[in-house]
């Protein structure tokens, strides 16, 4: 079985401060690994993804994130917060081998304050 | 290119009705999901179509939601009878077949049962 743990479903930071999004993973198989983005009202875009390769992943809009195995992470960090990045964040999991289920964490809600 | 598409947006029902939901995956993507997403958590699958067969259903409530892809393309769910606890956005997304490929999500159908 596969799960995701995202710690702090509400993370607020000021306009251009650090942004960190925690995610940690359980997956009895190598994963793979992706970030998504919700907008108010919209469905989900990808920001980024771990497949195999490079641990450190850059994304869309600024955002990467690092695979670190021996922590069971992967974390999403950008280094200066926009206000256009406020929007609710999921992290979630998928097996390399043996099904394509994707399996989300139950989300972060970002808020930037001016 | 275009997205993925759903329809309609919003519905609103009472209980013990029944409702559908369509959606119309992107050209050429062979791998179709539905999601429900209720209001504070992540997306849980309902069902993934590989071209019109049924990979994955397990987590499905047979009893009142059925999905079909009759030709390999678009898709329709349907909810009979509806309960309370179905409130949620109803995501529908789709993939080239991979496991490691990018889901495309739709915008998703609001559903709001009274």
């Amino acid at each position: 079985a596969q799960s995701v743990t995202q710690l702090g479903s509400h993370v607020s930071v000021s306009e251009g401060a650090l942004v960190l999004l925690r995610c940690n993973y359980s997956s009895s198989v190598p994963p793979y690994l992706f970030w998504y983005v919700q907008y108010p009202n919209q469905g989900l875009q990808l920001l980024l993804k771990y497949t195999t390769g490079a641990t450190l992943v850059k994304g869309i809009n600024g955002f990467e994130a690092e695979f670190k195995k021996s922590e069971t992470s992967f974390h999403l960090t950008k280094p200066s917060a926009h206000m256009s990045d406020a929007a609710e964040y999921f992290c979630a999991v998928n097996k390399m081998r043996g099904g394509s289920r994707l399996t989300f964490g139950e989300g972060t809600q970002l808020t930037v304050n001016p | 290119e275009a997205g993925v598409a759903q329809s309609p947006r919003y519905k609103i029902i009472e209980k013990r009705q029944s409702v559908a939901f369509w959606c119309n995956p992107i050209s050429g993507h062979a791998t179709l999901y539905w999601y429900q997403q209720i209001l504070g958590q992540g997306p849980k699958l309902l069902i993934q179509f590989q071209n019109n067969g049924v990979v994955d259903d397990s987590q499905l409530p047979k009893d009142r939601f059925s999905a079909e892809r009759l030709k390999g393309v678009d898709s329709t769910l349907k909810i009979q009878p509806a309960k309370l606890e179905d409130s949620a956005v109803y995501l529908c997304a789709s993939s080239l077949e991979r496991s490691y490929n990018e889901q495309f999500f739709g915008p998703g159908t609001r559903l709001t049962v009274l």
